[in-house]
């Protein structure tokens, strides 16, 4: 089985610090995304990287950064933590294949910015 | 630019009845349509797909999904739903990027309510 790890489920954060959500694949998949859930808004994509030390912008960067220095492991950054980033965020990971793969999500993790 | 709608927020249907939840879409080109569910506290997990070939569509589950080219559907079937399929659906459609990449777009989401 693809296992797609995020390394919290639940977070609360104070505004204005630095946090990091992390994400690990076990199934060698060259592409990883990172999506923030919100009601109503179904899922919202933040930034993807379809190699390491590769990176794209989703639909919504902004207050966001990521990191990928290994296949396996895509971070997400917020810079500075607002309660506007309150959500949760999940991460997934998909094979090459263009048009015909699906992805793999994690189980996500709820940040609250307080 | 391609996209997905998931006109009910909310649908409820008895146990054993069966189930739809709608999906319309609007793509350029051929679409490439998926359907992911949510349970409680867990991420998102893959039903079905559609790529090509046959309308009608089987999945996980006990799940299925009839593609309509002409009227851009995509919805999801049940033939008896039961109280477990309660969870959140959501709809997507694949989005082609340059070099041959791609992501996902999702739909707003549909809540299912089976009532015993």
């Amino acid at each position: 089985d693809v296992k797609v790890t995020q390394s919290s489920r639940y977070l609360v954060k104070r505004t204005g610090e630095k946090v990091f959500l992390e994400c690990v694949q076990d199934m060698d998949h060259e592409n990883m995304f990172w999506y923030r859930q919100d009601p109503g808004l179904g899922l919202r994509l933040i930034y993807f990287s379809y190699d390491v030390k590769m990176k794209e912008k989703g639909d919504i960067p902004e207050g966001y950064s990521v990191s990928r220095e290994k296949k396996e492991r895509f971070s997400l950054i917020l810079e500075s933590a607002s309660t506007n980033q309150t959500s949760m965020y999940l991460c997934a990971s998909s094979p090459p294949g263009g048009w015909y793969t699906e992805a793999f999500f994690g189980q996500g993790t709820r940040l609250t910015v307080v | 630019a391609q996209s997905v709608a998931q006109p009910e927020d909310q649908v409820n249907v008895a146990e054993g009845n069966p189930l739809t939840v709608k999906c319309t879409y609007s793509v350029s080109g051929n679409p490439y349509l998926f359907w992911y569910v949510q349970y409680p506290n867990r991420g998102l997990q893959f039903l079905l797909k559609y790529i090509t070939g046959d309308n009608l569509v089987k999945g996980s589950y006990g799940f299925e999904a009839e593609f309509n080219k002409s009227q851009t559907s995509f919805h999801l079937k049940k033939p008896s739903a039961l109280v477990s399929d309660s969870a959140l659906y959501f709809c997507a459609v694949r989005d082609s990027l340059a070099g041959g990449y791609n992501k996902l777009i999702f739909g707003a989401g549909t809540r299912l309510a089976v009532h015993p």
